[in-house]
């Protein structure tokens, strides 16, 4: 039962590259979401979709775009990576409703020189 | 925007020591969720509490809520090394479908 599956787990990025990073869920939740963490500032939500074919911003959305592939799938794009994107990167998924229990993955840990 | 405070920020306890975590809110919570995050991982949800004056176990772990709906404890009692890691409370928030973090409580426990 692999639950929440990240890619990849580690990069690094020159400032000014994109790329994409893949969140895939086997648990069949509607809700997806995807948060970046760093020291002293918790975890804050960037993007999140509530349902397939929907997507919201969350907290800090300014330099990411997010797609809803599937209900399955939820990646996250860095259109031009910028050394302030430094941060480790978790997706989630819930069934969302009145419990709004949400499960991880394991991150991707992201470095913009 | 929903604010979540944690104290401490980190903790470092003897093994077998009680220990307790809080979360306060600004504003009412409608659902508060405890979190735990070991070293390098994703999150794992421990509990979740909704009710004024609620209190749910899990083990040695206990959370409750306050009757105002503002703040939470988690509390933590014979702590063992398995319990080290982070601890993040986060909450729905209550004009619809965002979810906050608090900044999390770095717990170490010393054998």
């Amino acid at each position: 039962n692999a639950g929440v599956t990240q890619t990849p787990k580690f990069q690094v990025l020159k400032t000014g590259q994109s790329m994409t990073l893949q969140c895939a869920q086997d648990m069949n939740h509607n809700s997806m979401y995807w948060y970046r963490q760093d020291p002293g500032m918790g975890l804050r939500l960037i993007y999140y979709s509530a349902s397939e074919g929907t997507t919201d911003k969350g907290e800090v959305p300014n330099g990411y775009n997010v797609s809803r592939l599937n209900k399955r799938e939820f990646s996250l794009r860095l259109e031009s990576a910028a050394p302030s994107q430094t941060s480790v990167y978790f997706c989630a998924s819930s069934t969302w409703g009145l419990l709004n229990i949400q499960y991880f993955g394991a991150g991707t840990r992201l470095s913009v020189l | 925007s929903q604010e979540l405070e944690q104290s401490p920020q980190s903790l470092i306890v003897q093994e077998g020591k009680n220990l307790t975590i809080n979360c306060t809110s600004s504003k009412t919570l409608y659902g508060l969720y405890w979190y735990k995050q070991k070293y390098g991982e994703g999150l794992i949800f421990l509990m979740m509490l909704q009710k004024g004056g609620e209190e749910k176990s899990h083990e040695k772990i206990t959370a409750k809520l306050d009757e105002k709906k503002q703040q939470s404890s988690l509390h933590i009692t014979a702590s063992q090394p398995s319990h080290a890691g982070i601890y993040l409370c986060g909450a729905d928030s209550n004009t619809g479908n965002q979810f906050y973090f608090g900044t999390g409580t770095s717990l170490t426990v010393i054998p």
